[in-house]
């Protein structure tokens, strides 16, 4: 979506290295932020989201900051692994509600063994 | 396990035929699906938001006419590419909100791989 953008196209890790992945939005109203994983060929998959009304949301390996100031977004994933090799996107609402996504463009995460 | 099904998982047709394309919540109950397009190596454009019980409503840009959705039930949805070409290939997914009400997760199906010939 033109809301959403992401600051790198690509991020290359060494496996056990932890990963940040970045995401810019536009859409001062947005108020609910969720960042979802696509692994090839598959429909995107939930990692973790976080509302306005926080700035950090840790969950299993991963956490997500969120800098309203400068309407910066960030996925921190701790001891990356192999399978977390996928396209990351972080999504923004765009309605009333938190039902319509705007997608970024998406950050390609590889992951060296 | 998924929550959201899709079918079929890829389709192939002849331009000029009519796909059907079925999205389905498992095992909760969905008013409202949306309906996702993406091209290769590009991101997720909503394309419209099915809505139980009254009629689709659509981004901009996208056809209502071409692009016909029927939310027949409240674990169903469908999209319904009509008169396909080429340029209609694509990875169609859909996504439906689960969970209480005010925090509802967006989950999204499996995807559909569309190829127009």
């Amino acid at each position: 979506g033109e809301n959403v953008g992401l600051h790198l196209p690509t991020l290359s890790v060494q496996e056990g290295d932890n990963s940040i992945i970045n995401c810019a939005y536009s859409n001062s109203a947005s108020d609910y932020f969720i960042w979802y994983k696509q692994e090839s060929g598959k429909g995107p998959q939930f990692i973790i989201d976080i509302r306005s009304n926080m700035d950090k949301r840790q969950g299993q390996r991963v956490t997500v900051l969120l800098n309203k100031t400068v309407k910066h977004l960030s996925l921190q994933i701790a001891a990356t692994q192999p399978g977390d090799s996928a396209v990351y996107f972080c999504a923004e609402n765009i309605g009333s509600n938190d039902y319509k996504l705007s997608f970024g463009a998406g950050t390609t995460v590889t992951v060296r063994a | 396990g998924a929550v959201v099904s899709q079918h079929p998982s890829w389709v192939i047709c002849k331009s000029g035929t009519s796909v059907k394309i079925e999205c389905r919540s498992l095992d909760f109950q969905a008013t409202t699906m949306f309906w996702y397009r993406q091209f290769p190596k590009q991101s997720l454009m909503l394309m419209a938001t099915s809505n139980e019980g009254s009629k689709a409503t659509y981004e901009q840009g996208v056809e209502k006419d071409k692009f016909l959705i029927n939310h027949a039930s409240l674990t169903l949805s469908t999209l319904t590419v009509t008169s396909a070409h080429p340029e209609d290939s694509s990875f169609y997914i859909c996504s439906a909100p689960r969970g209480l009400v005010g925090q509802e997760t967006q989950y999204f199906g499996p995807g559909t791989r569309l190829l127009v010939l």
